[in-house]
């Protein structure tokens, strides 16, 4: 089966500065990877996802990069803002898609301080 | 655009009371559907997925039981709860190879 960790439960940072969050899957035959943001009492949001056919992807203030060699995952928020305060997921799926499921990582917990 | 609901948004139980938490999906058709379960401090926890009306597929062996009576609809349900029930739960829907859009969730303590 599939195991996700990530590497910090908190990470904290300057209003401005760049985040990354990383993340460390273990099954070498997963296909497709995802970041979730959750907010205090809600459910996840997706933000960015990627194939294992790329190696990066870009979104807005956000970049996702896939390390298929040694089977590891990381969002880059750039400028962060009070706004993204949230627990950050990396989840991680088969190449049936989301048929089967999703494995999660516990979460990173990103605190913006002013 | 596609929604997702879940309800009730939060629920107190006694321990052995019944339980049932609905989620319905409105503008797709045929979508997979999940139930997850959130405890504190940790990540989501699968608990069932359905391919379609009447297929469940059960993730771990609890004392939850899922049908999906309608295409969008699923609902998770308990005949006793237990204490260890309590947490976050999370329904989700995806349609075939995509990420999985999450519901509000229903926050449930057992007491």
């Amino acid at each position: 089966g599939e195991s996700v960790g990530l590497h910090l439960p908190t990470l904290s940072v300057q209003e401005g500065d760049n985040s990354i969050i990383n993340c460390a899957y273990s099954n070498s035959a997963s296909d497709y990877f995802i970041w979730y943001k959750q907010e205090s009492g809600k459910g996840p949001q997706f933000i960015i996802d990627i194939r294992s056919n790329m190696d990066k992807r870009q979104g807005q203030r956000v970049t996702v990069l896939l390390n298929k060699t040694v089977k590891h995952l990381s969002l880059q928020i750039a400028a962060t803002q009070p706004g993204d305060s949230a627990v950050y997921f990396c989840a991680v799926g088969g190449s049936g898609g989301g048929a089967d499921g999703l494995t999660f990582g516990k979460g990173t917990h990103l605190i913006i301080q002013p | 655009s596609q929604t997702i609901h879940q309800w009730p948004a939060t629920l107190v139980q006694p321990v052995g009371s019944p339980l049932s938490l609905e989620c319905t999906v409105e503008g797709t058709s045929n979508p997979n559907l999940y139930w997850y379960r959130q405890a504190a401090g940790r990540g989501l926890q699968l608990l069932f997925y359905s391919v379609g009306i009447g297929q469940i597929s059960s993730e771990v062996p609890q004392n939850l039981s899922a049908s999906r009576p309608q295409d969008r609809q699923f609902i998770l349900s308990s005949k006793k709860l237990l204490l260890s029930d309590s947490g976050f739960y999370l329904c989700a829907w995806s349609s075939g190879l995509s990420w999985q859009f999450f519901g509000p969730g229903t926050r449930l303590t057992v007491l």
